[in-house]
């Protein structure tokens, strides 16, 4: 069974700057995929970024970046120049025969 | 494109009447489809998952159903609603099981 653990229930970061989110994961799978989604108040969950277990590169997409160290199961999230939009609950899942949630992080852009 | 939707967007409904919450998708076909709920400030736990018309999988044991009349619409259904019901309900699809998933706009239920 997968598992995916976010530490940080919350964090709260100037505008502009940049911010890390934690990821770890546990899967017996030698093949998965991890996500990142974000949760704005609305409520609506909306894909962030993927990382193939096998992709050499770390996953980018604009502003949002995947620093994946699979030797130490954590798929960080990078968010670079911070913009009050940003503020927002965030998820880590893994993928599976259904995708695993991690229980988030509440990330607040500070003006 | 693909567009996903859900309604109603908000629900208060009583202890012990019934539940119907509708999921349409549009743009694709054959979608997998996947039922959550999300309790106030908790992550997401699966309900429900279809891979095809009349194939629903159940993840948790509850007094929840779920149904796939057709190939892009995926109901959620009571009979008697809980209180532990109340919470934030998230329809999802897919092409393939285990890729990504996104995400319909959610129904927010109450339960009094």
């Amino acid at each position: 069974a997968q598992k995916i653990t976010q530490t940080q229930p919350g964090m709260f970061v100037q505008e502009k700057e940049a911010v890390t989110l934690d990821c770890t994961y546990d899967t017996s799978d030698p093949s998965y995929g991890l996500f990142w989604y974000k949760q704005p108040s609305s409520g609506e969950m909306i894909f962030l970024i993927y990382q193939g277990s096998y992709d050499q590169q770390n996953a980018t997409e604009g502003r949002y970046s995947l620093n994946f160290q699979k030797a130490r199961k954590s798929a960080n999230l990078v968010i670079s120049a911070s913009q009050l939009g940003d503020s927002a609950m965030y998820f880590c899942a893994i993928e599976g025969e259904k995708l695993t949630f991690g229980t988030g992080t509440r990330l607040t852009i500070i003006p | 494109s693909q567009t996903i939707h859900q309604w109603p967007a908000t629900l208060v409904q009583p202890v012990g009447s019934p539940l119907s919450l509708e999921c349409t998708v549009e743009g694709t076909s054959n979608p997998n489809l996947y039922w959550y709920r999300q309790a106030a400030g908790r992550g997401l736990q699966l309900l429900f998952y279809s891979v095809g018309i009349g194939q629903i999988s159940s993840e948790v044991p509850q007094n929840l159903s779920a149904s796939r009349p057709q190939d892009r619409q995926f109901i959620l259904s009571s009979k008697k609603l809980l209180l532990s019901d109340s919470g934030f309900y998230l329809c999802a699809w897919s092409v393939f099981p285990g890729e990504t998933q996104y995400f319909g706009p959610g129904t927010r239920l109450l339960v009094l």
